[in-house]
């Protein structure tokens, strides 16, 4: 079975800090993993996505994410915060193999403020 | 490209009545999920389209349904309404097997 477990529920940051988002996720194999971004009363947006090929994946505005194996993590980190980055982060597994292909486990969702 | 597009936007409906929500996927996307996603929570599947059959449900009950058509829009159908029906509905599209899928802007359902 696939999860994924967002360890913050609200993360705050100035303006021009870095950023940090942290996701655990279980698979029984290694897993395509992505970071979606919702805006207030917009639909999901795809910001990044791993697929077994470079661990150190780069996506939109400036985010990136690391997938490590070993520590079961998939964080998400940009250098320095914008204010338009304010918005619910949600880390998703997706399965790859079996009688659930392509269904997509959303984590719980991370709020990111950011203060001027 | 339009993308994928829901519609209605907003939808305000009372207890035990009926909704149907409806999907355009992306142009050339033959596959259409559907999740909920309730306030404060991350999306939920519910289930999944391609070939205008249910390919794969979560756990949802049977008062869900839906429908895909042979262009791939697709339809979700709750019946009886519950107070814990009110929620963001998110429809997404895809290739078959493929591995991203695209979401649209959502159906905000209110029940009363």
């Amino acid at each position: 079975a696939q999860s994924v477990t967002q360890l913050d529920s609200h993360v705050s940051v100035s303006e021009g800090t870095p950023v940090l988002l942290r996701c655990n996720y279980s698979s029984s194999y290694s897993p395509s993993l992505f970071w979606y971004v919702q805006h207030p009363n917009k639909g999901l947006q795809l910001l990044l996505k791993y697929t077994s090929a470079a661990t150190l994946v780069k996506g939109i505005n400036g985010f990136e994410a690391e997938f490590k194996k070993s520590e079961t993590s998939f964080h998400l980190t940009k250098p320095s915060a914008h204010m338009s980055d304010a918005a619910e982060y949600f880390c998703v597994v997706r399965a790859d193999r079996g009688s659930t292909l392509g269904r997509l486990y959303f984590g719980r969702g991370t709020q990111l403020t950011v203060w001027p | 490209d339009a993308g994928v597009t829901q519609s209605p936007t907003h939808l305000i409906k009372t207890r035990g009545q009926q909704v149907t929500l409806r999907c355009s996927p992306k142009s050339g996307h033959d596959t259409v999920s559907w999740y909920q996603q309730a306030l404060g929570q991350g999306p939920q599947f519910i289930f999944q389209y391609y070939e205008e059959e249910e390919r794969q449900r979560g756990n949802f009950p049977d008062r869900f349904s839906g429908h895909q058509f042979p262009n791939y829009s697709s339809e979700l159908n709750v019946n009886a309404l519950l107070l814990g029906d009110s929620a963001l509905y998110l429809c997404a599209s895809s290739l078959h097997r493929g591995n991203e899928q695209f979401f649209g802007p959502g159906t905000r359902l209110t029940v009363l």
